[in-house]
């Protein structure tokens, strides 16, 4: 069964403070590998696709890795608008999305 | 801005109570898929249709159904509401080999 697991659950940096969230994955054929943003009460915003190991892609202060096994995304100088939870997903080749529980960041000004 | 609306955007409903949420996909995405999300926890796959056709669902009982219409509008049906069921139902729709595109999400609360 496809599983996809994130840690840390909760993070909590101050301004300026770089960190990393991982987010490590089982699948029997991947596809590709989802990064998302949600605000609470809202649905997940898009951030990046990976789609084989070695891969990275940058967005202003994000930017995304991948290996065989998991997935970086790292926040660099972080501001409070960057405050969220992020979340990893997997699309297989049997169609589905399996989501891992997310990381809520909070960044303190 | 997704292109994905759903509606209603909040409902309350009580034990054993039926309800529909509606979805509307952005325009050309043939593939729709519905994910429940409790509080706390990421979206759990409920199933997913493709040209008006099931073709893959998750682990969620008979109880939770849905359509799709050739207008790429699409609907969740729950039956005999339980207190679990109390979640954020979200809606998305992609293009074979993209990303999901969600929608706001339908908050339900079953008391």
């Amino acid at each position: 069964e496809d599983q996809v697991t994130q840690s840390p659950e909760a993070l909590r940096l101050q301004e300026g403070e770089s960190s990393s969230l991982n987010c490590s994955y089982t699948v029997s054929g991947l596809r590709g590998l989802f990064w998302y943003r949600q605000d609470p009460g809202k649905g997940p915003e898009f951030l990046f696709t990976l789609y084989s190991a070695g891969e990275e892609k940058e967005k202003e202060r994000l930017k995304a890795t991948l290996t065989k096994k998991e997935s970086f995304l790292h926040i660099t100088a972080p501001k409070p608008e960057d405050s969220a939870t992020y979340l990893c997903a997997v699309h297989n080749y049997g169609q589905n999305f399996v989501f891992g529980p997310g990381t809520r960041l909070s960044v303190l000004p | 801005e997704t292109g994905v609306t759903q509606s209603p955007t909040h409902l309350i409903k009580t034990r054993g109570q039926q309800v529909t949420l509606r979805c509307s996909s952005q325009s050309g995405h043939n593939t729709v898929s519905w994910y429940q999300q409790a509080l706390g926890q990421g979206p759990q796959f409920i199933f997913q249709y493709y040209r008006e056709e099931e073709n893959g669902r998750g682990n969620f009982p008979p109880r939770f159904s849905g359509l799709q219409f050739p207008n790429y509008s699409s609907e969740l049906n729950v039956n005999a509401l339980e207190l679990d069921d109390s979640a954020l139902y979200l809606c998305a729709s992609y293009l074979a080999g993209g990303e999901l595109f969600f929608g706001e999400g339908s908050r339900l609360t079953v008391l």
